[in-house]
């Protein structure tokens, strides 16, 4: 129940086209779901997130799509470019004990791969 | 503003040796945490911790790994007696609070991984 499915495994996208990655989740309780993109040799670096609250945020390129009722969300990349090639996972946490704080859990990740 | 510093970046060790991977968090963030990442998986949780207190260590291995942050100096993750199992990279982050509604008390700050290595 903690955990949250992502997909695809991997992802070939042409420059300019539209990267779009799936997650799901069971456990009801998350209440923030964050997309985080890492580059090799690095950390992972928090790119959007949401809320439960609203179905869409937008920031730039970058689109976050929330389905509560299917406890699903998913990471649209428009005009995908070869510098967004990348390791991109989802993640959501929830309250512990009332109490908000950075325990997240990961989806697998997925591979994204731009070709110029 | 050094971001998330962890050191060292690499690490290799023989099984039976002691790791210590020490992660200083972001100016003005008073709050820690440890992830692993396994090779071809996602990050998961170990600690969270506070200056000098352990708030949640439902992610940490029962026996042989341990973790501290001090009221001086970086935190600490300790892997006692390692074994090829524990070859991993593990990421520390910061974030500036925690609270009941507060925003931004679960917006983490990653450094750059310490990558183990268990010969």
């Amino acid at each position: 129940q903690q955990q949250v499915k992502q997909s695809p495994q991997s992802l070939i996208v042409q420059k300019g086209g539209i990267s779009i990655i799936n997650c799901a989740y069971e456990n009801t309780a998350f209440d923030y779901f964050p997309w985080y993109q890492q580059f090799p040799g690095k950390g992972p670096a928090l790119l959007i997130a949401i809320r439960p609250d609203v179905s869409e945020k937008k920031e730039g390129r970058f689109t976050i799509s929330f389905n509560k009722s299917a406890k699903q969300f998913s990471l649209h990349i428009m005009d995908s470019q070869p510098g967004d090639s990348a390791t991109y996972f989802c993640a959501a946490s929830m309250r512990v004990g009332g109490t908000s704080y950075g325990k997240l859990t990961f989806g697998q990740g997925t591979i994204l791969t731009v070709h110029p | 503003n050094a971001g998330v510093m962890q050191n060292p970046r690499h690490l290799v060790r023989r099984r039976g040796q002691e790791a210590r991977l020490r992660c200083s968090p972001m100016k003005g963030h008073s709050h820690v945490y440890w992830y692993r990442q396994l090779p071809e998986e996602g990050l998961k949780f170990m600690v969270y911790l506070q200056k000098e207190n352990i708030i949640d260590e439902s992610g940490m291995p029962k026996e042989r790994f341990s973790a501290e942050f001090p009221k001086e100096g970086p935190s600490i993750l300790r892997i006692q007696q390692v074994v090829r199992g524990d070859s991993a990279a593990y990421f520390c982050a910061s974030s500036p609070r925690q609270g009941r509604f507060s925003a931004g008390a679960n917006v983490l700050t990653f450094g750059a991984g310490s990558r183990l290595t268990v010969l």
